[in-house]
């Protein structure tokens, strides 16, 4: 099984400020991996597929990049609505797995 | 819209059986692969099950292989878990999730693009 493992685990930064979110799996993925955001109570959102492809309807401000094992999720600058829990997720083979989150709060 | 519906959660003592179903509407559902994901109470999210468009092939986490299994009705457009000697570890909130069009290369990673609302299961005596 392919694990993910996302840093740091939480990140505290303020309005306007950029964020950067790791994910680095422990074998080669190639550019298979995707990046969601999950409010409380509410289902996961996809935010970014296949590594560096923005999905549809979500702003400008969120990037990804990497390919491999190494991989980063990029705001560029923080909105209000951005604080919230995320994910990396990889696909290897049809098997699936999500990294353990890293909660972006409000400092 | 595009929009999937899970139901079926519910209580259940340890060892009993649960089938989740999960209703799509607004997209060709016959041409999407289909996932299960789950999120335990506090905790992260937790890959369940994957069928494909067709149905031919399925996939298990370890966790659940061998007690879950996964289908599909495509003239119903619903994906179905059926849930086997539920454990505690279980208890979880399961999500249904829209995989990846048929028409899809594989070499493309599309990710899981729509999630229902989630079903809530509690595996409890």
């Amino acid at each position: 099984e392919i694990v993910l493992t996302q840093s740091p685990a939480s990140l505290s930064l303020s309005p306007g400020e950029g964020a950067t979110l790791s994910c680095r799996a422990s074998q080669s993925v190639r550019n298979s991996l995707a990046w969601y955001q999950q409010k409380p109570g509410q289902a996961p959102r996809l935010l970014i597929y296949d590594a560096s492809k923005r999905a549809t309807g979500i702003p400008a401000r969120f990037s990804g990049s990497g390919s491999g094992t190494d991989f980063t999720l990029t705001i560029s600058s923080l909105e209000p609505e951005d604080f919230a829990v995320y994910y990396c997720q990889q696909r290897t083979n049809w098997l699936y797995t999500f990294g353990q989150g890293t909660k972006l709060e409000i400092k | 819209q595009v929009q999937l519906v899970e139901s079926g959660g519910g209580v259940v003592q340890p060892g009993r059986s649960l089938r989740l179903s999960c209703a799509a509407s607004g997209f060709s559902f016959n041409t999407y692969a289909a996932d299960w994901v789950r999120q335990a109470p506090g905790k992260g999210l937790e890959w369940v099950a994957f069928i494909s468009y067709d149905g031919s092939n399925k996939y298990f986490a370890d966790s659940v292989e061998g007690r879950f299994t996964i289908s599909r009705d495509n003239s119903k457009n619903t994906v179905y878990l059926q849930m086997n000697s539920l454990r505690g570890e279980d208890t979880a909130v399961y999500y249904c999730a829209r995989g990846e069009s048929s028409t899809s290369p594989y070499s493309v990673y599309y990710g899981m693009d729509v999630w229902g609302q989630g079903t809530t299961v509690t595996v409890s005596s």
